[in-house]
Formats: structure tokens, C-alpha cells, sequence
């Protein structure tokens, strides 16, 4: 079935720097994908959505110069939180949509991220 | 734009009992619908979806969820739950391309 690899799966940087979260599609072309954001015991966020050799659309609230996204590739987008703060540390999960099957969206295993 | 509400945040069971989960979307018209879990430490696992046919629709591990036009209602049931369906349970519907998620139920089964 179709696969999405999600990498780092754990990261602890300090504030003020940056980190870059990769999601890939391993066995199909994702032209667009999807980032999500969860707090502890609340559901998945959707941040924005990353469509490959365009610029990501983000939803209300969403600061797009502090999460950059970038889909260069059919399989690969990636997240980079841009000088972090304390407040960012979170779960960041990453769903690619499968065309070949009808409605099928494969998620990441996610990203935790710290910021000390 | 569609959303859905899940209305049991915390559900524990012993084994055996049977479940159901709440879920209600937002409005009418064509709607597609999804369940998802997420086991600890794990990523979310699509359990069943409902395009349009039949509105009671099967999943993985004995799960089942009917769609009620009338009550906006997308309820999943298992008959016998197992210690091992101990999860978060997220229902899900599609907005245009994107999917958008409930607040989730976290289930505890106890042996």
C-alpha cells in the first residue's frame, strides 16, 4: 500500500533556530500533500497545503514566513520552522494523497518537536 | 466549509462491551467521510470511509459506521471491543481536497 516516510521523527533544537521536517512519498507521486498540526490530546490542524512546483497554500492563522514549505519534488515536501520558539514545540504530521486510490490519503508517522 | 464534531472526548470500556463513537458533520449535499485511528505512537490508519452507496459501511477490525442523512450523523460501533482497540479515534470529512479532522475520542479498554 501506498507509504509516506516522515522524517526526523523526534527533534530538540533551541529557540531561534530553525528545523526542517521532510515528508515523503515512497511508492507514488504526491502532488499534493498536507501538513498537520497536533497538540497534545487535540486533534490534527491542518496547517497548509504543499503542492508540488507552486507555492503552499496555508489556512487562516498560519504563518507562512515562519513555516516555509516546499514540494519541489512529486515526492517530496518539506516543513521548516523558522526560528523556533518554545510555543512551536508540537506533533507535525504530513498526509500525501494517493490519485490512483480513489480518495486515498496515506499520513506520515509524524514529527515531534522541541523547543528548548 | 464542512466540519465534523465528535462529542465523546474520553470512552472507557471493558472488553467485550460494545462502542459507539459520535460523530456529526456540518451540512447536507455530498459529503465524504472518514474514520481514522491512532494507535500509541503510531500514525493514523484509515479504518473506513463513506463516498456515497450504502450507509452502513464495513472497515478494518470489525468496525462499522452508518451514515444517517438526517441526523448529519456518521457514528462508528464495534460490538466487542478488545484491549487492543485502546486508541484515539478521529472522524474526518473531505473539504474540497483537504481533510478535516474532529477532535477525537481517546478510548480506553480495559481486560
Amino acid at each position: 500500500g501506498a507509504v509516506v516516510s516522515q522524517h526526523p521523527s523526534r527533534v530538540i533544537c533551541k529557540s531561534g533556530t530553525s528545523v526542517k521536517i521532510e515528508c515523503r512519498s515512497l511508492d507514488f507521486q504526491a502532488t499534493t500533500m498536507f501538513w498537520y498540526r497536533q497538540f497534545p490530546k487535540q486533534s490534527l490542524m491542518l496547517m497548509a497545503t504543499s503542492n508540488e512546483g507552486s507555492k503552499a497554500t496555508y489556512e487562516q492563522g498560519v504563518e507562512k514566513d515562519k513555516f516555509l514549505i516546499n514540494h519541489a519534488s512529486l515526492t517530496l515536501s518539506t516543513l521548516t520552522v523558522t526560528s523556533a520558539h518554545p510555543e512551536d514545540s508540537s506533533f507535525y504530521i504530513c498526509s500525501a494523497r494517493d490519485l490512483d486510490r480513489a480518495l486515498g490519503y496515506t499520513f506520515g508517522s509524524g514529527t515531534r518537536l522541541t523547543v528548548v | 466549509a464542512q466540519s465534523v464534531s465528535q462529542h465523546n472526548h474520553h470512552v472507557i470500556l471493558s472488553e467485550a462491551a460494545s462502542l459507539e463513537l459520535g460523530c456529526n458533520y456540518s451540512y447536507g449535499g455530498t459529503v465524504n467521510l472518514f474514520w481514522y485511528v491512532q494507535y500509541p505512537g503510531q500514525h493514523l490508519q484509515l479504518l473506513l470511509k463513506y463516498f456515497s452507496g450504502d450507509p452502513l459501511v464495513k472497515g478494518i477490525k470489525g468496525f462499522e459506521a452508518e451514515f444517517i442523512k438526517s441526523k448529519f450523523s456518521f457514528n462508528l460501533r464495534k460490538p466487542s471491543v478488545q484491549w487492543s482497540d485502546t486508541a484515539e479515534y478521529f472522524c474526518a470529512v473531505l473539504n474540497t481536497d483537504k481533510l478535516i479532522f474532529g477532535t477525537g475520542t481517546r478510548l480506553q479498554v480495559f481486560p
